[in-house]
């Protein structure tokens, strides 16, 4: 089954303990991408990357690090988690041509205490 | 600022009818629009889309209406049924590079 998948589904962490998300997906999807959901403000994207090593900035990238050392991998890190990193967090992959869909993971509910 | 706005939060239709929902972006060089839906804890997925060629496009009962000198979007579901209750988010194709979201719009289909 194709799909995007995300662990963990649920964390609660502390301030300043860094942690990593971790994103797979088996389509052989070139592009890969992290956003964040916040009410009010929909999704915005954080990082994507358009190849393995290839990686740019999205919207809101200040406190994320990420790296894309596979095709099917793309970890969202984050060194010193804040409050204001608590939120909802997507991956999503697309495949190259002129495939504009993306397909999303479940999401990671981030807690940051 | 928010480059795709999406004005309503929330939307309810009564089932059968037609439910319309609005987007407006700000970049006219914008190339290709996309509607995502998101089920609760679920991930968004993928609806419909509209190149900026074209200014309907169709599927099954989705339709999308993009008028580029106004720079709005428009997605239209009839007939509306229940399980199309769900929140929509309108989306940008930036060039395939980066991807914009709206706020999306909560749309509750009445039995």
């Amino acid at each position: 089954e194709a799909q995007v998948t995300q662990n963990p589904r649920y964390l609660i962490t502390v301030t300043g303990k860094k942690l990593t998300v971790t994103c797979s997906q088996n389509m052989n999807h070139e592009y890969m991408s992290w956003y964040r959901q916040d009410p009010g403000l929909g999704l915005r994207q954080i990082y994507y990357s358009m190849n393995v090593e290839v990686t740019d900035k999205g919207d809101v990238p200040e406190g994320y690090k990420v790296s894309r050392k596979e095709k099917r991998n793309f970890p969202l890190i984050l060194e010193s988690p804040s409050p204001n990193q608590t939120s909802l967090y997507f991956c999503a992959s697309r495949g190259g041509g002129s495939s504009y869909e993306q397909y999303f993971g479940p999401g990671t509910r981030l807690t940051v205490t | 600022d928010q480059q795709v706005k999406q004005n309503s939060p929330s939307l309810s239709v009564q089932e059968g009818r037609i439910s319309i929902l609005n987007c407006d972006y700000t970049n006219s060089m914008f190339d290709y629009f996309l509607w995502y839906k998101k089920y609760p804890a679920e991930g968004p997925t993928f609806l419909i889309s509209i190149s900026s060629i074209k200014d309907k496009n169709e599927d099954g009962r989705f339709t999308v209406f993009l008028n580029k000198s106004a720079k709005h979007l428009s997605l239209h579901i009839v007939p509306s049924q229940p399980g199309d209750s769900a929140v929509y988010f309108c989306a940008v194709d930036n060039y395939g590079q980066n991807f914009v979201f709206g706020p999306g719009t909560r749309l509750s289909v009445l039995p």
